[in-house]
């Protein structure tokens, strides 16, 4: 059973357009994030909520939108993509913000890229 | 300066070696700090935790020198299927969420 799991995995676009990408766990976890991972590889933080509530929100351009329906999803929309936006998008979970050893698991990444 | 630094290598090594990564981080109130792997277009995975008093999971340790804000992770008796990228991650806050991550050190191992 896939424990964090993303669509699509891959994303080709056309500069300006809108696309969202969700995000699944089913670790019955409180916690779930978003990172971009670049052309270079490292890996940030955008987001993170906790029980649908946004905890974390980095330098992340207006047009990045987490939407959270429920612990379980956090869903990505972003608006007017720009051909920086081409990056590799995880979604990672744990089992709450408390503990400061808590694992993250990450989902398999989306490929986006724009054109 | 870069909130956590590592050496991207890569790190070429024949089967059977002992292979050391170092990692330095900047912001002297991180609180906790592990060892990722991610291998080639893969999601990245908790390969170990780093304490205070270091730390053996088989054949990797980790050390944490926090008066140098120094990590380390040592891998012997290298196989074929340790060649991955390895991130150094630290968590800044006093509670889980915020990770930071190294850039990752490539390590091949050949035969």
């Amino acid at each position: 059973d896939t424990a964090v799991s993303q669509t699509p995995k891959y994303l080709v676009t056309q500069m300006g357009n809108d696309k969202s990408i969700k995000c699944e766990q089913n670790l019955g976890h409180d916690t779930m994030y978003w990172y971009k991972q670049d052309s270079k590889k490292f890996l940030k933080i955008m987001f993170s909520y906790n029980n649908k509530e946004l905890i974390i929100n980095e330098t992340v351009p207006n047009r990045f939108s987490p939407k959270s329906p429920d612990k379980a999803h956090l869903n990505l929309h972003i608006n007017s993509l720009e051909l920086g936006d081409s990056a590799v998008y995880f979604c990672a979970s744990s089992q709450g913000l408390q503990g400061v050893y808590n694992e993250q698991f990450f989902g398999p990444g989306t490929r986006l890229t724009v054109l | 300066r870069k909130e956590v630094e590592q050496d991207p290598g890569p790190f070429n090594v024949p089967e059977g070696a002992t292979v050391a990564f170092n990692c330095t981080y900047s912001n002297s109130a991180s609180q906790s700090f592990f060892w990722y792997r991610q291998d080639c277009r893969k999601e990245p995975k908790l390969l170990m935790s780093v304490y205070s008093s270091g730390n053996e999971d088989g054949r990797f340790t980790a050390q944490l020198n926090r008066a140098s804000q120094y990590i380390s992770l040592l891998i012997r008796d290298s196989k074929l299927s340790d060649s991955a990228t390895y991130l150094c991650v630290v968590n800044i806050t006093w509670r889980a969420g915020k990770l930071i991550f190294g850039q990752g050190t490539t390590l091949q191992v050949k035969p």
